[in-house]
């Protein structure tokens, strides 16, 4: 079993949508970070989590640590949000990033 | 541009060629570390530095795979013997270990193709 488990792992929206991306982890962890990761490779930190709720822009990430579980969501989801969105956990003793394995987001016209 | 930088882009080899990769973090950043990832699968550590001190390794890399941290700056990452399994894209992050939850930077990692 994974340290980290996302869901649902493809999701295809249409533009408009509100899109939510749950994160569930069985470790320990100093903080969640949600990442998004596009065709071609590149990784870009969205967001970084200890406790409660963070907002950028359309974004919303929010943690609930004695349930273990983060989501992250999209308001008003645009074509060039499309991207894999991937939830990372840092280990509590803070020397290992444990990662899910992505939900690919499609956002149709 | 003063991100985490990767070199090269893509590499093709041989099975049974080495293989040399590099990375330079950004340069206030003193953890270092490279991950695996492979189509479909979120991103797998392999080791992880500490200025030049490598703290970490994952118990899945074998003994083919090498890295070092010279100087506490830029890292290497070194395959020998490369197999076909060992085609992925290589990550490199770096982070400021001044705070405990500093924010994970990405390099645009470097495809491996072994033929």
């Amino acid at each position: 079993k994974n340290e980290v488990e996302q869901s649902p792992q493809n999701l295809t929206a249409q533009e408009g949508e509100f899109i939510t991306i749950n994160c569930s982890y069985s470790v320990g962890i100093s903080a969640l970070h949600w990442l998004q990761q596009h065709p071609g490779g590149g990784i870009v930190s969205l967001f970084m989590l200890s406790s409660g709720k963070k907002k950028h822009g359309r974004l919303i990430a929010t943690i609930n640590i004695q349930e273990k579980h983060s989501s992250l969501h999209i308001t008003a989801s645009h074509p060039r949000d499309s991207a894999v969105y991937i939830c990372a956990v840092r280990s509590g003793t803070g020397n290992q990033f444990y990662f899910g394995t992505g939900t690919s987001l499609t956002v149709i016209p | 541009d003063t991100g985490v930088s990767q070199d090269p882009r893509h590499k093709i080899t041989k099975r049974g060629q080495n293989v040399t990769f590099r990375c330079d973090p950004i340069s206030e950043h003193n953890r270092l570390y490279w991950y695996r990832q492979t189509l479909g699968q979120g991103p797998e550590f392999l080791t992880y530095f500490q200025n030049e001190a490598q703290l970490e390794k994952s118990r899945l890399l074998s003994d083919r795979f090498s890295a070092e941290r010279p100087k506490g700056s830029f890292s290497t990452l070194e395959i020998q013997r490369t197999e076909q399994g060992d085609s992925a894209m290589y990550l490199c992050a770096s982070s400021a270990a001044r705070r405990q939850n500093e924010k994970l930077f990405f390099g645009s990692g470097t495809q491996l193709s072994v033929l």
